[in-house]
């Protein structure tokens, strides 16, 4: 069956950087996009970008240009989000999310890594 | 971006009876909308995809219908397992956005 295992809660001071992973299972890695979305504290789902497992190709969402890097390692079937300059408006649970190629829709999600940053 | 409004924020329903969840996006998404289930503490779930496509193994007391910008997620007998939120999305356009959530609640 399809996975998707997130790594741990992170607490982190603001100015640094948070990198999660996301390790899939069940499925040829390769054949999906990683999208990662995330969702503050009783707010809705914010898009941050995606990433094409195959070719690694990347977009993001504008608002984190500059701030957003997504990769992965395919010998390990695993997507990496890493998100830099933290400030506390950016505590959340962060999710990947798997999306078809065709269409685009999400049909697996990760469980969530709550990201903390307080000083 | 498109903006995607949900109405109404909370609504709570008996058991066995129906309950329609809207979806109202700022412009034409096509039928590239999808609707997901997120309980406490959970990941959210895929519903239904292609706005009226029903996910693999999702009971068919849910239906969604729509097209354009106007979307409905319809529960026709709603058990109690139902309780959570409920979001829509549209992949239509970049960046992809959701609505701000439709709760749920079990009279």
């Amino acid at each position: 069956q399809v996975q998707l295992v997130q790594s741990g809660a992170e607490v982190k001071k603001p100015g640094a950087s948070v990198k999660v992973s996301c390790k899939a299972s069940g499925y040829t890695f390769t054949d999906y996009y990683m999208h990662w979305v995330r969702q503050a504290p009783g707010q809705g789902f914010e898009w941050m970008g995606r990433i094409n497992l195959n070719s690694g190709d990347t977009n993001r969402a504008q608002k984190f240009q500059g701030r957003i890097s997504m990769t992965r390692d395919t010998s390990i079937s695993t997507a990496y989000m890493e998100l830099s300059g933290l400030e506390s408006d950016d505590s959340a649970v962060y999710f990947c999310v798997r999306a078809v190629l065709i269409g685009n829709w999400y049909d697996y999600w990760g469980q969530g890594t709550l990201v903390t940053v307080s000083s | 971006e498109i903006v995607m409004t949900q109405s109404p924020a909370t609504l709570s329903v008996s058991p066995g009876e129906r309950a329609t969840l809207s979806c109202r996006a700022s412009q034409s998404v096509r039928t590239n909308l999808a609707w997901y289930q997120q309980k406490p503490g959970q990941a959210p779930r895929l519903l239904i995809y292609g706005a009226s496509t029903r996910a693999t193994g999702l009971p068919v007391r849910f239906s969604g219908s729509g097209s354009g910008t106007e979307f409905t997620l319809t529960i026709s007998s709603l058990q109690s397992e139902d309780l959570a939120t409920y979001y829509c999305q549209q992949y239509n356009a970049w960046p992809r956005t959701f609505g701000q959530g439709t709760k749920v609640e079990i009279k």
